[in-house]
């Protein structure tokens, strides 16, 4: 059974670090691509950026460019997104997904990680 | 990249059909087959629906169909069913990576 898991909700203060995880199982994971995507309370989702698994290779929408870093651990079938920095405006809903060949559909998601970052 | 446009929302009885659009531009929804929709139910995480504007994963009712006319892709949901209101996305590879669409909210009445 395709699986994706995402580590649990976080609460941090403005300035912090967080890095989240999202494991895959039940697929061979270097052979698909991994997406982030971002949903803040009560709004649409937003693409991230998204990384083949292997880690050659890392694309980020613009928006998101700069500000968090996406990357990959293939011993462990686990895709990360991390914050170096955080703000208010970054507590969000963020859910990883996976696809295959670009032709494919975002086909699997994980469960979604809650980050809320307050003072 | 901006968001693609959807109506905010789409309602009907059971039974009857309810189709949402997805404008973009020819730098995704016109330049690529590569759109795709989703739903999402309060709470859950989104679900893949149709991918390569017209195709239906394994499991999903043959109800849920999608085309594209241009720089305009859309959904349609015949035989509306109650489990079938939710949220709705379009997403369109846009080579920066993708784009997903405002969302429409879909009421069953």
């Amino acid at each position: 059974e395709v699986q994706l898991v995402q580590s649990g909700a976080e609460v941090k203060k403005p300035g912090e670090s967080v890095k989240i995880s999202c494991k895959g199982s039940g697929y061979i994971f270097t052979n698909y691509w991994i997406g982030w995507v971002r949903q803040m309370p009560g709004k649409g989702l937003e693409w991230m950026g998204i990384m083949n698994s292997g880690g050659s290779e890392t694309r980020y929408s613009s928006s998101f460019q700069g500000q968090v870093t996406i990357s990959t651990d293939k011993s462990i079938n686990t895709a990360y997104l991390q914050w170096s920095s955080l703000k208010a405006s970054d507590t969000a809903m963020y859910y990883c997904a996976r696809r295959g060949s670009l032709r494919s559909g975002w086909d699997f998601w994980g469960q979604g990680t809650l980050v809320s970052v307050s003072s | 990249q901006s968001a693609l446009t959807q109506p905010p929302s789409a309602s009907g009885s059971p039974g009857q059909s309810v189709t949402i659009s997805c404008t973009g531009s020819s730098n995704d929804v016109g330049g690529y087959d590569y759109v795709s929709w989703y739903q999402q139910h309060p709470g859950k995480a989104p679900k893949l629906m149709i991918y390569e504007v017209s195709k239906r994963p394994s499991g999903v009712p043959d109800r849920f169909s999608g085309s594209k006319s241009g720089n305009t892709a859309s959904l349609t949901i015949s035989g509306l069913q109650d489990e079938d209101e939710a949220d709705y996305y379009c997403s369109s590879y846009a080579g920066s990576p993708y784009v997903f669409g405002t969302g429409t909210k879909v009421s069953v009445l």
